[in-house]
């Protein structure tokens, strides 16, 4: 079974600043890493997601994250943020062998402040 | 991308009355729907599995015969909520699985029980 740890239930950034938040995850198996945004009232949209390769994962929206096995993380980056990125994020995962349930972190809630 | 439609967006049922959410696959096929359900300020939960033209996998502690999926066809999966109660107020957000690892959400669906 695969658990994830979104240890942030809330980041509060200024507009244009740096943003980092944080997913750990536990697994007994490889695994596939996902992170999904969701805006109020709406369903989840997927942001990027790791499968394999190279660790550091470039999605939408100017947002990355880098997987790093040895501590099992896989957090999500922004270098600058801007208003519209207010929403909550979600850390998910599943694992490779073909099970495509998908785990899901707490999720973050992300405030962009002017 | 692919879209996922949900139907309705919003529900009001008086206790003891059941309700029906459909979910569409708009532009694409999906053999496997899942349904989530999503408490305010929590994470999604798996509830099941639907893979069409067969029975649903329901996630441990999920009443099946209280939550009847239905995936009829390669594009539209059901949920049914058998005679809801209050505590059955929540976000029920399905997805669709494209290929062998991406799922597409729709946009959730707030039912209220009174």
């Amino acid at each position: 079974a695969q658990s994830v740890t979104q240890l942030d239930s809330q980041v509060p950034v200024f507009e244009e600043a740096p943003v980092e938040l944080r997913c750990n995850y536990s697994s007994s198996v490889s695994v596939y890493l996902f992170w999904y945004v969701q805006y109020p009232n709406q369903g989840l949209q997927l942001l990027l997601k790791y499968l394999s390769g190279s660790t550091l994962v470039k999605g939408i929206n100017g947002f990355e994250a880098e997987f790093n096995k040895s501590q099992t993380s896989f957090h999500l980056r922004k270098p600058s943020v801007h208003i519209s990125d207010t929403a909550e994020y979600f850390c998910a995962v599943s694992d490779d062998f073909g099970n495509e349930k998908l785990t899901f972190g707490t999720g973050t809630r992300l405030t962009i402040i002017p | 991308g692919a879209v996922v439609s949900q139907h309705p967006s919003r529900v009001i049922c008086k206790s003891g009355t059941s309700v029906k959410i459909e979910c569409r696959s708009l532009d694409f096929q999906a053999t496997t729907m899942f349904w989530y359900r999503q408490f305010p300020k929590q994470s999604l939960m798996l509830m099941a599995t639907s893979n069409e033209g067969s029975k649903a996998t329901y996630e441990q502690g999920v009443e099946k015969d209280k939550f009847l999926i239905n995936h009829a066809s390669l594009t539209l999966s059901t949920l049914t909520v058998t005679s809801a109660h209050p505590e059955d107020s929540s976000f029920y957000i399905c997805s669709a699985r494209v290929g062998d690892t991406e799922q597409f959400f729709g946009p959730g669906t707030r039912l209220t029980v009174l």
